[in-house]
């Protein structure tokens, strides 16, 4: 799977669109972007993923380049309870082959925290 | 539609004892993937499962297996406990799918003394 790169940390002030940006220049075709976030303790929240276009829902938008090399998660606007440790995830389809079924290959995350 | 609960959902004890955990997914779903979380090595992915098949298998001891039922409900065991294996253990599930998002589970937090 290709390996992503997030900031360690950022803050954001509460009511403010907070970005999060990921690299992952490795990235091959059949590769999705996948975010989740976690608080503190309890499991992963799945937030929004894509392929190339842009996508959006009621919690996120997505925004990938061109190349695909980069994406950036936008929080439109933040709240206190959006602090979280947010995690890229870069993976194939299942029909990929067997090393990708079920597999989330987390990093570090970017550890996200907004201030009142 | 109900979540991915997990049972239990705190345990505690010592080595070499074994411990099973149990993970319900989301009605419909027929994927089960199991992760272990420590503060030294983050989250790991240790097996999955789809239609009572493992499909998938991490990087970890036979110590840790697991198993699916004809009802997708899923179990993972982890024999002659060790310190190191203090952690949280989540479950995610699935459609299991060609581009399945996987929901995850509150998790099971295991201590070994």
């Amino acid at each position: 799977d290709a390996k992503t790169t997030q900031p360690p940390s950022m803050d954001c002030a509460e009511g403010r669109a907070a970005n999060l940006p990921c690299n992952h220049s490795t990235i091959s075709g059949n590769e999705y972007v996948y975010w989740y976030r976690q608080i503190h303790s309890q499991g992963p929240q799945y937030i929004i993923h894509g392929l190339k276009n842009n996508e959006t829902n009621e919690m996120a938008s997505l925004i990938i380049t061109e190349d695909r090399k980069s994406s950036t998660l936008i929080l439109p606007h933040a709240t206190l309870r959006d602090t979280a440790v947010y995690y890229c995830i870069v993976r194939p389809a299942n029909n990929a082959g067997g090393t990708s079924y079920g597999k989330l290959t987390f990093g570090q995350g970017t550890i996200l925290t907004v201030h009142p | 539609k109900a979540g991915v609960t997990q049972t239990p959902r705190y345990l505690i004890k010592t080595r070499g004892q074994q411990v099973t955990l149990s993970c319900s997914p989301i009605s419909g779903h027929r994927s089960v993937s199991w992760y272990q979380q420590t503060p030294g090595q983050g989250l790991q992915f240790l097996f999955e499962y789809f239609s009572e098949t493992q499909r998938n298998k991490g990087n970890f001891p036979g110590r840790f297996s697991g198993r699916q039922f004809s009802n997708s409900r899923s179990e993972m065991n982890v024999s002659t406990l060790e310190l190191g294996d203090s952690a949280l253990y989540l479950c995610a599930s699935s459609s299991g799918g060609y581009t399945d998002t996987q929901y995850f589970g509150p998790g099971t937090r295991l201590t070994v003394l």
